[in-house]
C-alpha cells in the first residue's frame, strides 16, 4: 500500500510568486491535513480537508489556500510568496473521520528567495 | 538532510539504554495524544498515542506516560538502539483525532554507541 506523496520534494521560488503543492494521500483515506515546519516555530497546522471541504483553519493568513478534489488528492496554494514562508510543508492523511491516526509524506521543502 | 530546529532540546545517551523524553502540553482541554518520530528527510512517523481517559499505554519498547493534574506527557524508550536517534514531538488534539494537531517544539535523541 503506497504511502502519502507529496510533490514535489523540493522548489526554489522567488518573493512575489505563487507556488502549488500537491499531496496524494493513503488510498481509501479522505482526510488531508497540511503543516508548515519551520526551525524557528516548528510543526504548524495550516488547515484539512474532507470529503472535499474544509473543516479547520490554523492561524495563518490568507495567503495560504488549499483544496481537495473528488479523489482525495490535496492542493495548497501560496500566494505573493514572502522569504519567511521557506519551510517543509507536511501533509497527512488519515482514513474516516475522526481517525486516530495520521500518515504523514515526506513533505515539501520550499525555499524563498 | 533536513533540518528540523536549530535550538531544540537534546537528550543523549548510551546504546542499549532508557531513554525519557518529557514534553509539556498547553491545552487542559486536549483529550488525545501522540508521539511522532521524525528522521532526517522524513516526514514525522507515528510511535504511540494516548487518550485523556488513560494515564499510561505501552507499546513495543516505548511507554507514554500522561499527568493531566500538570499537562504533562513523557515517551520512555527502553533498550535505546542507534535507530532511534531522531527528533521526538509530542502532539496534542482537542478533537479526539489527529486530524489538527498542536505540536510540541521536538527534542533531538542522540544515542551514542
Amino acid at each position: 500500500k503506497a504511502g502519502v506523496t507529496q510533490t514535489p520534494r523540493y522548489l526554489i521560488k522567488t518573493r512575489g510568486q505563487q507556488v502549488t503543492l500537491s499531496c496524494s494521500p493513503i488510498s481509501g483515506h479522505r482526510s488531508v491535513s497540511w503543516y508548515q515546519q519551520t526551525p524557528g516555530q516548528g510543526l504548524q497546522f495550516l488547515f484539512e480537508y474532507f470529503s472535499e471541504t474544509q473543516r479547520n483553519k490554523g492561524n495563518f493568513p490568507g495567503r495560504f489556500s488549499g483544496r481537495q478534489f473528488s479523489n482525495s488528492r490535496s492542493e495548497m496554494n501560496v500566494s505573493t510568496l514572502e522569504l519567511g514562508d521557506s519551510a517543509l510543508y507536511l501533509c497527512a492523511s488519515s482514513s474516516r473521520d475522526r481517525d486516530t491516526e495520521a500518515f504523514f509524506g515526506q513533505g515539501t521543502r520550499l525555499t524563498v528567495v | 538532510g533536513e533540518s528540523v530546529g536549530l535550538h531544540l532540546p537534546t537528550l543523549s545517551v548510551q546504546e542499549g539504554d532508557n531513554s525519557i523524553i518529557n514534553c509539556a502540553y498547553s491545552n487542559s482541554a486536549s483529550d488525545y495524544f501522540i508521539w511522532y518520530k521524525q528522521e532526517s528527510g522524513k516526514g514525522p512517523q507515528f510511535i504511540i498515542d494516548i487518550r485523556s481517559n488513560m494515564d499510561k499505554r505501552q507499546g513495543q519498547r516505548v511507554t507514554v506516560l500522561l499527568n493531566k493534574t500538570v499537562k504533562h506527557l513523557s515517551l520512555q524508550i527502553a533498550a535505546t538502539q542507534p535507530g532511534d536517534s531522531a527528533v521526538y514531538f509530542c502532539a496534542e488534539s482537542l478533537k479526539g483525532g489527529a486530524q489538527k494537531l498542536v505540536f510540541g517544539q521536538g527534542t533531538r535523541l542522540t544515542i551514542n554507541p
